[in-house]
């Protein structure tokens, strides 16, 4: 089993609408959830980042990280076509930084 | 201010062959990760750089090694090369005080054939 588990799509939705991306995780020493996102052909750049539980806002994007059930979201409101791409969800240990542990990413389509 | 710069950008090898790709990182970082990404898969961590020293090292097999020089560029080698390391090689730099990942800077990667 994998670290880091998150369903790979394809997710297709229509312009407008609100988006709920999620991963789950078995590690207990994740303290750092991050969000990437990965437009075709480019390397991931990074959207959202949280330290341990609770919520994160910044414009359409929420970040939610729940670690008692060892779930994080990544929520997109108002979806613009824009956003379609590769949301790849990662984590990092406290003790050590140097790794990311990442999900396979799950494909998003908005479509207009 | 430019971002992270690999090269080349698509590169097709055959098996058994050895590649090199090269990373020059984000102007200001002084640490180098590679990370491979295979069709449809997460990155997954190969090993990190710094000081010129191999800090950190993922579950890959020693066929694959790095460098990194004094201007805080590196290379990735990967000898003896199999069908099954066909893949994107994504370099990443950073600042070696940010221990929690956060501060991850990714280039848009070698795309590597190997047939």
């Amino acid at each position: 089993q994998k670290e880091v588990e998150q369903d790979p799509g394809p997710l297709s939705v229509p312009e407008g609408a609100i988006v709920s991306l999620n991963c789950t995780y078995s590690n207990s020493a994740f303290q750092y959830f991050m969000w990437y996102r990965q437009y075709s052909r480019k390397g991931p750049e990074l959207l959202m980042y949280t330290y341990s539980s609770g919520n994160k806002e910044d414009g359409r994007f929420t970040a939610q990280v729940d670690k008692s059930s060892k779930y994080i979201s990544l929520f997109i409101r108002d979806s613009q076509p824009s956003d379609s791409a590769t949301y790849l969800c990662a984590m990092t240990h406290s003790n050590s930084g140097y790794e990311l542990n990442f999900g396979k990413g799950t494909s998003l389509l908005v479509t207009p | 201010d430019a971002g992270v710069t690999q090269s080349p950008t698509h590169l097709i090898k055959t098996r058994g062959q050895q590649v090199t790709l090269r990373c020059s990182p984000k102007s200001g970082h002084d640490t180098v990760s590679w990370y491979q990404q295979a069709l449809g898969q997460g990155p997954q961590f190969i090993f990190q750089y710094y000081e010129e020293e191999e800090r950190q090292r993922g579950n890959f097999p020693d066929r694959f090694s790095g460098h990194q020089f004094p201007n805080y560029s590196s290379e990735l080698n990967v000898n003896a090369l199999l069908l099954g390391d066909s893949a994107l090689y994504l370099c990443a730099s950073s600042l070696v005080s940010i221990r929690t990942g956060v501060g991850y800077t990714f280039g848009s990667g070698t795309r590597l054939t190997v047939v």
